[in-house]
């Protein structure tokens, strides 16, 4: 029973275009929500996140964007960059306990054409 | 800055073999973890702890035990190796709880044969 979930297993954008990534979750008690970036034969890296009482936050070209009613949450990657590229994971906590058991969904690989 | 270290980067084990793999962090993280992440699959929490002394288990703790006697250093001891443990492993610290940035190692490629 997946939690979170990446319907999208990869995702192709043109350079300079938008890229939007899209995350969906099913429990209710999930308030934090964070994206990370992997790279090949890499540890994930934190690339931003959004608490529940907000439905946007910025970082540079990165935004996330939150529908707490649709439980869905998107990254926006403006413009894309080739150096973009990579696996993108959605993860999802909540303020309870369990709360430090990150769930994240299986990824979306993005590739940038240049 | 190394960050989080995590040794060795690969390693080809026979089933029934145990073995360790070590962690370390130079951040001075009270909260550390152990995660697991199988083939087109999302990361799993395996254990993590808040703190030196303190452990508790994840999602998929079956298999696999942790330590936690400095605050540096998290290792996970495999016991009697299994294929179903064949997967990449990394090892992850943050300063707070899972709300807060985590760092993670670069992984250990485990191959169970």
């Amino acid at each position: 029973d997946q939690q979170v979930k990446q319907n999208s297993p990869s995702l192709s954008v043109q350079e300079g275009r938008i890229s939007i990534l899209n995350c969906d979750y099913t429990n209710s008690m999930f308030d934090y929500f964070l994206w990370y970036k992997k790279y090949p034969a890499e540890g994930p890296t934190f690339l931003i996140s959004i608490s529940s009482i907000k439905d946007k936050n910025e970082d540079g070209r990165f935004t996330v964007f939150l529908n707490k009613s649709a439980k869905h949450l998107s990254l926006h990657i403006v413009p894309s960059q080739p150096g973009d590229s990579a696996v993108y994971f959605c993860a999802a906590t909540g303020s309870g306990a369990g709360s430090y058991q990150l769930t994240f969904g299986k990824g979306t690989k993005l590739s940038v054409i240049p | 800055n190394a960050g989080v270290t995590q040794t060795p980067k690969f390693r080809i084990l026979k089933i029934g073999q145990s073995m360790t793999l070590q962690c370390t962090q130079d951040m001075n993280h009270n909260y550390m973890y152990w995660y697991r992440q199988d083939p087109g699959m999302g990361l799993k929490l395996i254990y993590y702890s808040v703190g030196a002394g303190i452990t508790d288990k994840g999602e998929v703790p079956n298999g696999y035990n942790v330590s936690r006697s400095t605050t540096e250093d998290f290792p996970l001891r495999l016991e009697l190796a299994a294929p179903s443990q064949t997967s990449v492993y990394f090892c992850a610290s943050s300063t707070q709880g899972v709300g807060t940035e985590a760092f993670f190692g670069q992984g250990t490629r485990l191959t169970v044969v």
